[in-house]
């Protein structure tokens, strides 16, 4: 089947704009992440969503990033007045269930002029 | 906060040669560990899942070892192939992932 779909694939802004991220997770997958990859660092967690339950935004590095899940299916991720250092690869993934094996999607690389 | 170490950095060997990158982690109470390769410019790949319960996993050319007690974990791939060059990313799971850095293999035709 499909799996983990990314959009879009690379997102050029400028300073100051606010950006959308999207995430359509494997059909079924209860679970879904959203992790960060900036250049030359290791990948770094944002936010978990579990079905229904209150997402833990843990790793959220500001208040200026915001998700949101519809049910158990897509995912966007908002960068509100995006900065330089917010230049990244954003991934996201899903799992059947929590604590399960976590498929990922290829990412969008955003790059913020 | 669950710290994960990969060592080493990176390894460069022949074809042919057997490879053993490292993985070190914390915090023993995890799900499971995963092992993941990275081509540059893609995402990732999953190779193998180690449930926190087993010693050990096996996929083909490749096999995964776990000691949750001390906290470490190993790959293992056999007869290396000039394919098998990429990053590799081990990832402690306790629901979200928890990645090291990552070992960048270069396997020399």
């Amino acid at each position: 089947g499909a799996g983990v779909s990314q959009s879009p694939s690379n997102k050029v802004t400028e300073k100051g704009k606010d950006v959308e991220l999207r995430c359509d997770p494997i059909s079924g997958h209860t679970a879904l992440y959203w992790y960060r990859q900036r250049l030359g660092q290791g990948l770094e967690f944002l936010i978990y969503f579990q079905g229904n339950s209150a997402p833990d935004k843990s790793g959220l590095p500001s208040d200026r990033f915001s998700a949101e899940r519809t049910g158990e299916s897509v995912s966007t991720l908002t960068i509100q007045r995006t900065q330089q250092e917010d230049s990244a690869v954003y991934l996201c993934a899903s799992s059947l269930n929590r604590g399960e094996t976590q498929y990922f999607g290829p990412g969008t690389r955003l790059l913020v002029l | 906060k669950q710290e994960v170490t990969q060592i080493p950095a990176a390894l460069s060997v022949p074809e042919g040669e057997n490879l053993v990158l490292n993985c070190s982690f914390t915090d023993s109470a995890i799900y499971n560990l995963q092992w993941f390769r990275q081509d540059p410019g893609k995402g990732l790949t999953s190779l193998l899942l180690i449930q926190s319960s087993q010693r050990e996993q096996t996929s083909g050319r490749l096999n995964a070892s776990l000691d949750k007690s001390s906290g470490r974990s190993t790959l293992y791939i056999a007869a290396s192939q000039p394919g098998d060059s990429a990053t590799y990313l081990c990832a402690v799971n306790d629901y979200k992932l928890s990645f090291g850095a990552g070992t960048t293999v270069t396997v020399r035709a």
